[in-house]
């Protein structure tokens, strides 16, 4: 069973253009959600994280959009570059229970120059 | 250390055979986790130690793998009898104990066990 949801599989942007990655989930328990950057042969990097009342966070090109209602979450990259190409996972916690934390399957993104 | 260091990077075993895979935390952080990786696939919870309490093992796939951690630094994950399937990347990843509660790991960069 999937706790938490992502798509695309797979990304192909544009240098400049804006890359989006949604997540939804279903547990209500969750109560943080970061996410997760990795690039080959190495392992994944807090990116950025919100909290569920917050509806957005953004840091530089980075945003995250989050509605509590639709259990859904996402990803924009502003003004993708090059080294942006990475894979990308959302991911989702219960803090005040099991502190495990589950991710998305990942979101391989190409930003072509 | 600067970050979490693991070994070995890469493990060839044979079908049957047993392997160990060591992490260094981050030093001074009291949570530490273990994670499997598929290829394509994102990180899969196996077990999670505070200091040298094991409170969630969970995520272990068989009784072939165990994890400990006896002084509350280093651990190490043993997989037994190793099978094709055991193929994949293992993460280690430390945190204090407030990002053990809001999902912020420090991740190594993985032991790759290929099982032939």
């Amino acid at each position: 069973q999937q706790q938490v949801k992502q798509s695309p599989q797979s990304l192909i942007v544009q240098k400049g253009g804006i890359s989006i990655i949604n997540c939804a989930y279903e547990n209500t328990a969750f109560d943080y959600f970061p996410w997760y950057q990795q690039f080959p042969g190495k392992g994944p990097a807090l990116l950025i994280a919100i909290r569920p009342d917050v509806s957005e966070k953004k840091e530089g090109r980075f945003t995250i959009s989050f509605n509590k209602s639709a259990k859904q979450f996402s990803l924009h990259i502003m003004d993708s570059q090059p080294g942006d190409s990475a894979t990308y996972f959302c991911a989702a916690i219960n803090g005040g229970g099991s502190e495990k934390l589950v991710f998305g399957k990942g979101t391989k993104l190409t930003v072509n120059p | 250390g600067a970050g979490v260091s693991q070994s070995p990077r890469y493990k060839v075993a044979k079908r049957g055979q047993d392997v160990a895979l060591r992490c260094d935390p981050i030093s001074g952080h009291v949570s530490l986790f273990w994670y499997q990786q598929a290829l394509g696939q994102g990180p899969e919870f196996l077990t999670y130690f505070q200091n040298e309490a094991q409170l969630d093992k969970s995520g272990l796939p068989s009784d072939r793998f165990f994890a400990e951690r006896p002084e509350g630094s280093v651990s190490t994950l043993k997989i037994q009898r190793t099978q094709q399937e055991d193929s994949a990347v293992y993460l280690c990843a430390s945190s204090s104990d407030r990002g053990a509660s809001t999902g912020e790991l420090f991740f190594g960069e993985g032991s790759r066990l290929t099982v032939l």
